[in-house]
């Protein structure tokens, strides 16, 4: 079983859109919670973290169930920029481990 | 916010060549410093956690004798790939974590490393 499994996508939804990503964990000694974002050819850029009593960014959810060993994004009014790479992250120990990601394309 | 860069952003070496890449955190002092690969459509592979002023901490699989890894300051990191073959072409990333900032890595633009 990999650490850190993502839905494998891709997602491809209209403009508009709201799209769900969820993300499991191995590890329940976990720590700490990540979604970066990776566009094609770039390096990985921190979206947000995920914090237990989840947390809002604009058009951005985030949510942790630490019984479930579950992460989720979720992207409402999706907009063509959104289009990108989607990837769970999780630490522990210093030790942050990537998940293979779920590719997005918002098409208009 | 913190800015991580690298060095040279893409290099094409002949195979048997080496190659150096350099990461450096321009606006904080990263005490950790994480080489990561990426192939194509795959997701990114820890190759070694380096820590400044120590040996570096290799990945099952990744040989420590072909991928050379400096930490010799708080704010630069290098990694050396060593007679390079094509199998070594790949995107290869830098990423720092910033201590004061609960543990948040930023990655380096990577670098594209073709071998022919």
């Amino acid at each position: 079983r990999k650490e850190v499994e993502q839905d494998p996508g891709p997602f491809n939804v209209p403009e508009g859109a709201t799209v769900a990503f969820n993300c499991t964990y191995s590890n329940s000694a976990s720590q700490s919670f990540f979604w970066y974002r990776q566009d094609c050819r770039k390096e990985p850029k921190l979206l947000m973290s995920v914090y237990s009593s989840g947390n809002e960014d604009g058009r951005f959810t985030a949510q942790l169930n630490r019984a479930s060993q579950y992460i989720s994004l979720l992207i409402r009014d999706s907009k063509l920029s959104d289009s990108a790479t989607y990837l769970c992250v999780v630490n522990y120990n210093n030790d942050m481990r990537f998940g293979a990601g779920t590719r997005l394309t918002v098409k208009p | 916010g913190a800015v991580v860069s690298q060095h040279p952003s893409r290099v094409i070496c002949k195979s048997g060549t080496s190659v150096k890449i350099e990461c450096r955190s321009l606006d904080f002092q990263a005490t950790t410093m994480f080489w990561y690969r990426q192939f194509p459509k795959q997701s990114l592979m820890l190759m070694a956690t380096s820590n400044e002023g120590s040996k570096a901490t290799y990945e099952q699989g990744v040989e420590k004798d072909k991928f050379l890894i400096n930490h010799a300051s708080l704010t630069l990191s290098t990694l050396t790939v060593t007679s390079a073959h094509p199998e070594d072409s790949s995107f290869y990333i830098c990423s720092a974590r910033d201590q004061t900032r609960t543990y948040e890595q930023y990655f380096g633009p990577g670098t594209r490393l073709t071998v022919t």
